[in-house]
């Protein structure tokens, strides 16, 4: 079975900043997904980023980027420019056969 | 991306009743959609799997005849908690899967049984 950790519950950053909330997942499968999702205090989740595990390059989106290490099994998700409405609970989930596996969910505050 | 969206959004109901929650795909037909439960502060977990046209799939240890789910159509798959107790008392969430795999989710559903 897999299994996602994320071993941070809370994390604070400074408003500007760069902040990076990590991940590691555990799979003997080759071909699967990876996301980082956010569910802010009105609970829709909303999808931050997204990552093919066949792809060596890290995706990026705008200032979300992510350090996938494929071998490592780590997913980790850097903030840049960190803003008050990125404060939220970040889920990072694993994603194969048809089934996703989230993590327990760090919570990061923003603060101004 | 998909919408999705899950009516209502919120139900408080009398321990013993039956509550059934819609979940909708607006612009995308959903052939299987994903039924999640979120207790506060926790992730969430996988309840079961519902494939438009057949029977759902559930989770080891989720109980299908107090879940019910059915997915009649591309479009719209529901979630009858039966004979509420109060520790059903959680939010609800479906989604279902994009073209690229991604999930769209709902808005969810805070169902309180009291």
């Amino acid at each position: 079975a897999q299994t996602v950790t994320q071993s941070q519950p809370e994390m604070s950053v400074q408003e500007a900043e760069t902040v990076t909330l990590s991940c590691t997942y555990d799979t003997s499968e080759n071909n699967y997904y990876l996301f980082w999702y956010k569910q802010p205090p009105s609970r829709q989740m909303i999808l931050v980023i997204r990552q093919e595990a066949y792809k060596q390059q890290n995706a990026t989106e705008n200032r979300f980027s992510v350090n996938f290490q494929k071998a490592a099994k780590s997913f980790s998700l850097k903030i840049s420019d960190s803003q008050l409405g990125d404060t939220a609970m970040y889920f990072c989930a694993f994603y194969n056969f048809n089934k996703f596996y989230f993590g327990s969910g760090t919570k990061l505050n923003v603060k101004p | 991306g998909a919408v999705v969206s899950q009516h209502p959004s919120w139900v408080i109901c009398k321990s013993g009743t039956s509550v059934k929650i819609e979940c909708r795909s607006l612009d995308f037909q959903a052939t299987t959609m994903f039924w999640y439960r979120q207790f506060p502060k926790q992730s969430l977990m996988l309840m079961a799997t519902s494939n438009e046209g057949s029977k759902a799939t559930y989770e080891q240890g989720v109980e299908k005849d107090k879940f019910l789910i059915n997915h009649a159509s591309l479009t719209l798959s529901t979630l009858t908690v039966t004979s509420a107790h109060p520790e059903d008392s959680s939010f609800y969430i479906c989604s279902t899967p994009g073209y690229t795999d991604t999930q769209y989710f709902g808005p969810g559903t805070r169902l309180t049984v009291l």
